[in-house]
């Protein structure tokens, strides 16, 4: 059991560049989520997946966009990558949504770093 | 503004040693609290999730205390080890809307031996 995995764990892309970071969790979860964090800042979150084939906007959508590829899988979508994206990026999963009395599972982090 | 404070920013103790990390809150409409646990370049673990009506919730050497009325929770860690060392992260949960969870900054705790 792997829980939540993240790929890569580390990326440097250039100003403008596009890359998509991608997770996947073996634990059968209905919901998926992305997030990213800051120094001297709490995660905030950037898309959800309640479920699959559904996606909603969080905290900071704008630059991203999100796939819910199956069940399995959600992946998150830098266009134009832009310095403000520095960032660790987090993976979670929950078997139900957000609100639920129930926990989310985290990934181990994509560190990534534009120029 | 749904806001969620940590403090103290960060804590040395010794080994063996207890200590209360604090969560404040103005979250509202209040659905549940969790205190999670970040190891440097790890994700966050779990450690408690308590609804209003929970006071107290432990894991271990871990106790999360909760008081709806002041929108105040603790975590006490007693005996503390070397690998308490760590970020512990409260996170408030809004029964409504769509960015639903609130994040604290968290608390740096440093165990020394």
């Amino acid at each position: 059991n792997a829980g939540v995995t993240q790929t890569p764990k580390f990326q440097v892309l250039k100003t403008g560049q596009s890359m998509t970071l991608q997770c996947a969790q073996d634990m059968n979860h209905n919901s998926m989520y992305w997030y990213r964090q800051d120094p001297g800042m709490g995660l905030r979150l950037i898309y959800y997946s309640a479920s699959e084939g559904t996606t909603d906007k969080g905290e900071v959508p704008n630059g991203y966009n999100v796939s819910r590829l199956n069940k399995r899988e959600f992946s998150l979508r830098l266009e134009s990558a832009a310095p403000s994206q520095t960032s660790v990026y987090f993976c979670a999963s929950s078997e139900l949504g957000p609100r639920s009395y129930n926990e989310q599972f985290f990934g181990p982090g994509t560190r990534l770093t534009v120029l | 503004k749904n806001q969620v404070e940590q403090s103290p920013q960060s804590l040395i103790i010794l080994e063996g040693k207890n200590c209360t990390l604090q969560c404040n809150y103005t979250v509202s409409p209040f659905s549940n609290l969790r205190w999670y646990k970040q190891d440097t370049g790890r994700g966050p673990v779990s450690l408690t999730i308590m609804t209003f009506s929970e006071n107290t919730k432990s894991n271990g050497r871990y106790t999360a205390t909760l008081d709806a009325d002041t929108k105040q929770s603790s975590l006490h860690i007693t005996a503390s080890q070397l690998s308490d060392s760590a970020s512990y992260i409260c996170v408030v949960i809004r029964n409504s809307g769509y960015s639903t969870l609130t994040f604290g900054k968290g608390t740096m705790l440093l165990v020394s031996p």
